[in-house]
């Protein structure tokens, strides 16, 4: 069953805990990405990684830190620096960059509540 | 600016007539366009995309989108509804300076039997 993964689905934290969302795809992907969703916004990007060891900035990268050391892995950190993390967070990957006309595809989402 | 529009935060229709949701977006160069769908708590499947060619696009379950590059939009159709169509719906473009997607904010359809 090819796809991507996420876990966990739901996670709870304390405010100043950095916390660690994992993604794991197995289609082969070089593209890899990080978006928050908030209600009523579109999918706001957080990180890119075009190939391992090689990641970039999106638009809100503040307060998240990313690794690519596997192809198949691209954990997100939401730390301690991000003000307002309660979001749901989505993964995606494609074949190359979203320029080269490939589809993203989307794992299931995990939901991230910081009290 | 590069940016896309979805006007209607939501829009209903009910079981078997035909539905669209609207898309206009604003990009130099060509427009790589892309319609995404979103069930609650879960995360988005691709339903079709426009790069070049026919500006009728075929997709998945049904659903088709036209281009039109005179008046900017690229709006998503289906001619009869199913109340399982019943999602959010994102329209995205390439931005032209980085490659990346740029999102709408989504449509909440809602077919009602």
């Amino acid at each position: 069953d090819g796809g991507i993964t996420q876990s966990p689905k739901y996670l709870f934290r304390k405010e100043g805990q950095n916390v660690t969302l994992s993604c794991e795809q197995n289609l082969n992907h070089d593209a890899m990405y990080w978006y928050r969703q908030d209600p009523g916004q579109g999918l706001r990007l957080i990180y890119y990684s075009q190939i391992v060891n090689d990641f970039q900035k999106g638009d809100i990268a503040e307060g998240y830190s990313v690794s690519r050391e596997k192809k198949e892995s691209f954990p997100l950190t939401v730390t301690s620096a991000q003000k307002n993390p309660t979001a749901f967070y989505l993964c995606a990957s494609s074949r190359g960059l979203a320029g080269t006309a490939y589809e993203q595809y989307f794992g299931p989402g995990t939901r991230l509540t910081v009290t | 600016a590069q940016s896309v529009a979805q006007p209607e935060d939501q829009v209903n229709v009910a079981e078997g007539n035909p539905l669209t949701v609207k898309c206009t977006y604003s990009v130099s160069g060509n427009p790589y366009l892309f319609w995404y769908v979103q069930y609650p708590n879960r995360g988005l499947q691709f339903l079709l995309k426009y790069i070049t060619g026919d500006n009728l696009v075929k997709g998945s379950y049904g659903f088709e989108a036209e281009f039109n590059k005179s008046q900017t939009s690229f709006h998503l159709k289906k001619p009869s509804a199913l109340v399982s169509d019943s999602a959010l719906y994102f329209c995205a473009v390439r931005d032209g300076s980085n490659y990346q997607l740029i999102w709408g904010a989504g449509t909440k359809l809602i077919i009602k039997p």
